[in-house]
């Protein structure tokens, strides 16, 4: 069966410092993958996503994310993180024979400290 | 930016009763979907509608749930005969097209009592 997994429910980090979250998934093929962001109050916000092609996919708010199929993971970075990236991320996976019913991770909460 | 809409924000509503969650899509999309977040759960996938129809629905899309959309615009789901488990952060989402990404909507906070 699919399964999306965030091993880290909850990552604490200072503000500048690096931030990198993980998401494995079990699927048969490559799925299409996202990460989403929620903010306290707020919806989910699409940082970005994987298709096809390189690897390496560029988001908004300075987040990139690396696909690597022999690992099927999907870790999400951010070189240097800022008080207002604090929120939930949830990774997403959608298989590409169901489109449409995305499978969402448990999330993780970042907390950003000064 | 355009973006995906929801009302209301907030709904309580007794056990047993009837309620309906309203969306209204970006406009240009064509692909429409409800999640449920039950609090400290995962996101939940219960319906996908395109060409005014359901494309794919979850197990837990069953007959107390139905969705319309009943103009060019709005994009409703419909609780029948609402339960305490029931009470959830429900997900509105809509996409271009198929293999596109979806956009959420801030969610309707259903309180079940």
């Amino acid at each position: 069966a699919q399964s999306v997994t965030q091993p880290d429910i909850h990552i604490t980090v200072s503000e500048g410092a690096s931030l990198e979250l993980r998401c494995n998934y079990s699927y048969g093929a490559t799925p299409y993958l996202f990460w989403y962001v929620q903010s306290p109050g707020q919806g989910l916000q699409l940082l970005l996503k994987y298709f096809s092609g390189d690897t390496l996919v560029q988001g908004i708010k300075g987040f990139e994310a690396e696909f690597k199929r022999s690992q099927s993971s999907f870790n999400l970075r951010k070189p240097s993180v800022h008080w207002s990236d604090a929120a939930e991320y949830f990774c997403a996976v959608a298989r590409t024979d169901s489109w449409g019913k995305f499978q969402f991770g448990a999330g993780t909460q970042v907390v950003v400290t000064p | 930016e355009p973006e995906v809409t929801q009302t209301p924000s907030h709904q309580v509503t007794q056990m047993g009763q009837e309620v309906i969650l309203r969306c209204v899509p970006i406009s240009n999309h064509l692909y429409f979907y409800w999640y449920r977040q039950i609090l400290g759960q995962k996101v939940e996938f219960l319906v996908s509608f395109y060409n005014n129809e359901i494309s794919e629905k979850s197990e837990i899309f069953d007959d107390q749930f139905s969705v319309e959309r009943p103009d060019g615009s709005n994009f409703t789901l419909k609780i029948r005969s609402t339960k305490l488990e029931d009470s959830a952060m429900y997900f509105c989402a809509s996409s271009e097209g198929m293999d596109r990404a979806q956009y959420f909507g801030p969610g309707t906070r259903l309180t079940v009592l």
